[in-house]
């Protein structure tokens, strides 16, 4: 039982573009949700996150929409650099249970080209 | 400034053996939590400890076992390995059992053979 998908486990972008990475989720008791990035051999690194009362956080090339209703997010980068190829987990989190354990999904493999 | 640390690094262990991984947690964070990667998945929780209480358990047999110490350092014990053990294994600490923002230390890759 997948509470978080990505559905796409990869995306080839070429530098300059935009890179869309899509997320849906299952469960409504999901109230927070977050964006990592890993490179190979290292651990997960926290890019951005957004809390289920907002529709839209941005941080510089960054940013990320929640749709509620279609139990749905995306990521959004641009414009996109051959850095950031990695792989990106969505992961999301019931604060209201007073404890935050991440529900991760498996991932998009992220390929920018110069 | 130190971020999550993890040792080893990695560990090839046999069948029915035990292991135990290790984690420091970032300075002031009082949460620990331990997650199995499995190569083509997402990271799964194992657990979550806080103040040395634990205040989470994911969907892990009871062969798995963890705790926290007054220093916020965390062990991840695991006993009688099986095959399916072999993954990459992570610690995030965070400021408190209530705070979404983890930080991941690098990871233990565990081979089992």
């Amino acid at each position: 039982d997948q509470q978080v998908k990505q559905n796409s486990p990869s995306l080839s972008v070429q530098e300059g573009r935009i890179s869309i990475l899509n997320c849906d989720y299952t469960n409504s008791m999901f109230d927070y949700f977050l964006w990592y990035k890993k490179y190979p051999a290292e651990g997960p690194t926290f890019l951005i996150s957004i809390s289920s009362i907002k529709d839209k956080n941005e941080d510089g090339r960054f940013t990320v929409f929640l749709n509620k209703s279609a139990k749905h997010l995306s990521l959004h980068i641009v414009p996109s650099q051959p850095g950031d190829s990695a792989v990106y987990f969505c992961a999301a989190s019931a604060r209201m249970t007073g404890y935050s354990t991440l529900t991760f999904g498996k991932g998009t493999m992220l390929l920018v080209s110069p | 400034d130190a971020g999550v640390t993890q040792s080893p690094t990695h560990l090839i262990k046999t069948r029915g053996q035990h292991v135990t991984l290790r984690c420091s947690p970032i300075s002031g964070h009082k949460s620990v939590s331990w997650y199995q990667q499995v190569l083509g998945q997402g990271p799964q929780f194992i657990f979550q400890y806080y103040e040395k209480e634990e205040r989470g358990r994911g969907n892990f047999p009871d062969r798995f076992s963890a705790r926290q110490f007054p220093n916020y350092s965390s062990e991840l014990n695991v006993n009688a390995l099986l095959l399916g053990d072999s993954a990459l294994y992570l610690c995030a600490s965070s400021l408190g059992s209530g705070s979404t923002e983890a930080f991941f230390g690098q990871g233990t890759r565990l081979t089992v053979v």
